[in-house]
């Protein structure tokens, strides 16, 4: 059974066409979420840390938010530059569980 | 110094080859990690370790060798690597291992290794 889903697996916006990104998880215990940017063939750049239910962080023109149940990275306004793969990991405090992913294009 | 460096970027290596990946931080960060990433994959957890001890091996083959030197440095050794092995290898670190309250994890930029 998956820990962690995201969806879509794929997502293509005009730039300035604002959506959202959603990461679901059903472990117990959650002690962490994070959001990763990962380019292709380089190492995921750490974006946020969400521990509690209503907790939001903002970084530019990404916000990320956090429920019981799952987190949502809401993009406003991207820009091709926002290109990426947005990666979503859950910590119970044994161990990390990474979702698939969701491939953002950002077209001009 | 937020960063996570490894080298080297790209290796292409033999089945026979014995070749070895550097990871290095100096964030003072106490846990540190190799992964594996094949393409279109999120990261496979390989190894962690913990204050400079092997805390979690996730059933790698021996083919795979990680080394802890000290709390900055972390080595994967390979050896007589299968061509289904080629991925990009990941190693990152944490400030605090696994139950601490403080788990992002900070990537380096990988190696793309190549097994011929």
């Amino acid at each position: 059974e998956d820990q962690v889903t995201q969806s879509p697996e794929a997502l293509r916006l005009q730039e300035g066409e604002s959506s959202s990104l959603n990461c679901s998880y059903t472990v117990s215990g959650l002690r962490g979420l994070f959001w990763y940017r990962q380019d292709p063939g380089k190492g995921p750049e750490f974006l946020f840390t969400l521990y509690s239910a209503g907790e939001e962080k903002e970084k530019e023109r990404l916000k990320a938010t956090l429920t019981k149940k799952e987190s949502f990275l809401h993009i406003t306004a991207p820009k091709p530059e926002d290109s990426a793969t947005y990666l979503c990991a859950v910590y119970d405090g044994n161990q990390f569980y990474f979702g698939t992913g969701t491939s953002l294009t950002v077209i001009p | 110094d937020t960063e996570v460096t490894q080298t080297p970027k790209h290796l292409v290596m033999g089945m026979t080859n014995k070749k070895s990946l550097k990871c290095e931080q100096h964030m003072g960060h106490r846990a540190m990690y190799w992964y594996k990433q094949k393409a279109k994959k999120p990261p496979e957890l390989m190894f962690v370790y913990s204050y400079e001890k092997l805390s979690i091996n996730e059933s790698v083959p021996s083919r795979f060798s990680p080394e802890c030197p000290n709390s900055s440095l972390l080595n994967l050794h390979l050896h007589a690597l299968q061509p289904e092995d080629s991925a990009l290898y990941l190693c990152a670190s944490s400030q605090e291992p696994s139950g601490g309250a403080y788990n992002e994890q900070f990537f380096g930029p990988g190696t793309r290794l190549t097994v011929l």
